[in-house]
């Protein structure tokens, strides 16, 4: 069975660093696509990154890129997504998704990041 | 970018009824378009791939149709387990772009 399954929830203070993780099961991790999606409180779904576990092949939004940092250390079937310097916009809801052909096939559980004073 | 417009962002529909939700792109997407489900505290799920391949699982109930710029999502008979947030997106291009969503309420 194929699982995605995430850190947990997160509280940092603006300008702390973070870095969460999703770590795949029950597939070759090397063989598929994994991204990042925002999902902002009470809002839409947001293509943030993806990077090939294989070959280390990555790709950003516009939107994030020089945001954030999108990794994976297929030792341990493991992606992660990192800020240097976190703002209070960052709050939301962070999901990975394998990336099979040309859709999300699997999701993880979703890792909350909240940022605050 | 390409932007992801759905329509309409919510409704309110009965047990047994058929919903249809549109989603239009800015630019030609072929047939790259997804629909996914998405209930309150939960991952999203694939229903539909490739503008009209039904993910394997996927109740039949759920159908979709489209090329180019015009999609639709269709449920032809709703029941108390369809009731959430439906997004579409596009993987033609990176970055992959999503509709705001349309949010199925019980009547």
């Amino acid at each position: 069975e194929v699982q995605l399954v995430q850190s947990g929830a997160e509280v940092k203070k603006p300008g702390e660093s973070l870095k969460i993780s999703c770590q795949g099961s029950g597939y070759s991790f090397t063989n598929y696509w994994i991204g990042w999606v925002r999902q902002m409180p009470g809002k839409g779904l947001e293509w943030m990154a993806i990077i090939h576990p294989g070959d280390s092949e990555i790709r950003y939004s516009p939107s994030f890129q020089g945001h954030v940092t999108i990794s994976a250390d297929k030792s341990i079937s493991t992606a992660y997504l990192q800020w240097s310097s976190l703002r209070a916009s960052d709050t939301a809801m962070y999901y990975c998704a394998r990336h099979g052909g040309s859709y999300d096939d699997h999701w993880g559980q979703g890792t909350l990041v909240t940022v605050s004073s | 970018d390409t932007q992801m417009t759905q329509s309409p962002s919510s409704l309110s529909a009965s047990i047994g009824d058929r919903v249809t939700i549109t989603c239009r792109a800015s630019q030609s997407v072929s047939t790259y378009l997804n629909w996914y489900q998405q209930k309150p505290g939960k991952a999203p799920k694939i229903l539909i791939y490739a503008a009209s391949s039904l993910h394997s699982g996927v109740p039949s109930r759920f159908s979709g149709s489209g090329s180019g710029t015009e999609f639709t999502l269709t449920i032809s008979s709703l029941l108390p387990g369809d009731f959430a947030t439906y997004y579409c997106e596009q993987s033609y291009s990176t970055p992959p772009t999503f509709g705001q969503g349309t949010k199925v309420e019980v009547k």
